[in-house]
């Protein structure tokens, strides 16, 4: 496709259970970024790929949160055990740029989810 | 540390009237920033960016910003506002030395347009 695109759109997972949350950047492009929005927030960081390798994951809030991109394409980002606050919409994003420098990134719609 | 400010939550503004959107960065030298549009259920849309050179750049749908380094602000500006620009707004900031490119993201401002 012409854009970031992420699936699905909406999850709805009850407290405890597993979720993996998926984004299909640009074709081509290096750098992959994914974004955590809560509620009425700035979207904030959580990690960067370069490639296949997660060259940055200081945003992830806990261990139970992964995110892989085994052949440094499709991204997978993944919850463990949700718990309510991690409802949020979960945001792709990805670049041509290595570093992303003088590159703006590419925003996906996000998937939205909510933890009941 | 990196930050953004956007002092406004919620703006509303009648069609057809000017429009500014205050931003403020913290950052210890001249980061890249960067506005974004995101309507409702929608990802980011880059509305413009400035990395260096001019300090006013122009965007799409007729925004510009100007970057004034002795205020440590870059405010979105719009001479009419139209319907359709009711939507959320943000500003980011990206470190120039920021390995990968991540972005630094405002509260954001929400915009309402009055008919």
């Amino acid at each position: 496709g012409a854009g970031v695109s992420q699936s699905p759109r909406y999850k709805v997972a009850k407290r405890g259970q597993d979720v993996a949350l998926r984004c299909d950047p640009i074709s081509g492009h290096v750098s992959l970024f994914w974004y955590q929005q809560a509620l009425g927030q700035g979207p904030e960081f959580l990690t960067y790929f370069q490639n296949e390798a997660q060259l940055d994951k200081s945003g992830l809030p806990s261990d139970r949160f992964f995110a892989e991109r085994p052949e440094g394409s499709v991204s997978t980002l993944k919850i463990q055990r949700t718990q309510q606050e991690d409802s949020a919409v979960y945001l792709c994003a990805s670049s041509p740029r290595l570093r992303g420098e003088n590159s703006p990134l590419h925003f996906g719609n996000g998937t939205r989810l909510t933890v009941t | 540390a990196q930050s953004v400010t956007q002092p406004d939550i919620h703006i509303t503004v009648s069609e057809g009237a000017s429009l500014e959107l205050r931003c403020n960065y913290s950052y210890g030298a001249t980061p890249y920033l960067f506005w974004y549009v995101q309507s409702p259920g929608q990802g980011l849309q880059l509305l413009l960016k400035y990395f260096s050179g001019d300090t006013l750049v122009q965007g799409i749908k007729g925004f510009e910003a100007e970057f004034k380094r002795s205020q440590s602000s870059f405010n979105l500006r719009k001479p009419s506002v139209h319907w359709s620009d009711a939507a959320e707004y943000f500003c980011a900031v990206r470190g120039i030395y920021n390995q990968g490119g991540k972005l630094i993201f405002g509260q954001g401002t929400e915009l309402s347009v009055k008919p």
